[in-house]
């Protein structure tokens, strides 16, 4: 099946600073979702993004679909940012229906 | 919308015990899926419906779990018998065919003890 790399997997960092989180994907998909799992376990949705480039607020992300990467910056950052970042891909299905094969996420913790 | 709601958000069994999960998806959606996350696997894929059909099992650990989905805005995953390396936090998500973001419900925490 599909192999889905994160790094780091790990990542602290000083508020107010930034950073950039990487997803490499061994084969063409065709979707792409970034999700953040809160201290509370809610995963929720970040970004949809099979190609491209998408931003919100302090958050961008870039997929390069060709090179089979997807790039998740954070500008900025703040307590709340904390928790672990997942990158998830799908194959597609012409069937219907297109199942998520997960990373194994960053975590990352914001300390003032 | 709500979003998707799942329930109980937790439950605490004993081994033994016959477990129900249950969702409901997003109004309109027509595929669902169901996740479970453990420290050693991560989250993983168990099933998935589309128009309240299983389209894809081959995740689903062994015959002592069951998913059904009877119509478009209910399904249950039973296990029955509960084991303690079944705890986990289980995952209900929901997406649209065509559109395929999917979306997660708060998840269930599942711990049999």
């Amino acid at each position: 099946g599909i192999q889905v790399e994160q790094s780091p997997p790990d990542l602290i960092l000083q508020e107010g600073a930034n950073s950039t989180l990487r997803c490499n994907f061994s084969d063409s998909v065709n979707n792409l979702q970034w999700f953040h799992q809160n201290p509370w376990g809610q995963l929720i949705n970040l970004f949809y993004i099979p190609s491209g480039t998408k931003q919100n607020g302090r958050l961008s992300a870039t997929t390069v679909a060709t090179e089979r990467y997807s790039l998740l910056y954070i500008s900025s950052s703040q307590t709340t940012d904390s928790g672990v970042y997942f990158c998830a891909v799908d194959l597609g299905f012409t069937g219907g229906g297109n199942k998520l094969t997960f990373g194994t996420g960053t975590q990352l913790k914001v300390e003032l | 919308d709500a979003g998707v709601i799942q329930s109980p958000r937790h439950e605490v069994t004993e081994m033994g015990q016959e477990v129900t999960l249950r969702c409901k998806p997003i109004s309109g959606h027509n595929s669902l899926f169901w996740y479970r996350q453990t420290m050693m696997r991560g989250l993983e894929l168990l099933i998935y419906f589309n128009n309240n059909v299983p389209i894809d099992d081959s995740g689903m650990p062994e015959d002592r779990f069951s998913a059904k989905m009877p119509n478009a805005s209910f399904s249950t995953l039973k296990i029955q018998p509960s084991e303690p390396r079944d705890s986990a936090v289980y995952f209900c998500a929901s997406s649209s065919q065509g559109v395929s973001e999917a979306f997660f419900g708060q998840g269930t925490r599942l711990t049999v003890v």
